[in-house]
């Protein structure tokens, strides 16, 4: 079946760095990947649509300049979160769609991000 | 309007029960819908999904579709205490590329 790769599992980072989650369709070529984010307690928000060759498009409220989204490859995109502050500390889950518009997303692993 | 809700609390039943879960969406051109089970800390993994008016049956899960009513259920039937998860009703709105998803349901499985 459908896999979703994302490294790393968790980060800690200092406060002012920046930090790059990687996201990798196996065996698939995913043209368009997702970002979400999770706070604890809350739902799955949709940060931003990775789209492969072509810039993201970004859900309202998500700055595009501090969350640097790229999609290079069929297989791989990356989420970039610039000068980390506590603030951004979260669960970031990348997803990719194996098939039509109206299948399902799998999701990869996540990321646990904590800014000290 | 929320895209999508899931308004109940905690639910807690006892191991063999079934769990009820409910979900309404706002968008009429909803086509797909999906259940995602999320265990704490983990990412969400797919149980079900239906595309049409009525039951979906997969082993102990029941997805059941009304899109007159625009609600999307899920009945899980002898619940075991490994079904103790939040469970997350996804939508597409507009039958567009996204997903959005309801906060979530959280289920207990009382041994």
């Amino acid at each position: 079946g459908a896999v979703v790769s994302q490294h790393p599992s968790r980060v800690i980072c200092k406060s002012g760095t920046s930090v790059k989650i990687e996201c990798r369709s196996l065996d698939f070529q995913a043209t368009t990947m997702f970002w979400y984010r999770q706070f604890p307690k809350q739902s799955l928000m949709l940060m931003a649509t990775s789209n492969e060759g072509s810039k993201a498009t970004y859900e309202q409220g998500v700055e595009k300049d501090k969350f640097l989204i790229n999609h290079a490859s069929l297989t791989l995109s990356t989420l970039t979160v610039t000068s980390a502050h506590p603030e951004d500390s979260s669960f970031y889950i990348c997803s990719a769609r194996w098939g039509p518009l109206n299948s399902p997303l799998h999701f990869g692993n996540g990321t646990r991000l904590t800014v000290t | 309007q929320k895209e999508v809700e899931q308004n109940s609390g905690p639910l807690s039943v006892p191991e063999g029960a079934i769990a009820s879960l409910n979900c309404t969406y706002s968008d009429r051109g909803s086509q797909s819908f999906f259940w995602y089970r999320q265990y704490s800390g983990k990412s969400p993994e797919l149980i079900m999904f239906i595309y049409s008016n009525g039951d979906k049956e997969d082993g102990r899960f029941t997805a059941q579709l009304n899109k007159a009513s625009q609600y999307v259920s899920l009945l899980i039937r002898d619940s075991q205490p490994s079904d103790s998860a939040t469970y997350l009703c996804a939508v597409n709105p507009g039958g567009n590329n996204r997903l959005a998803f309801g906060k979530g349901n959280q289920v207990v499985v009382i041994p």
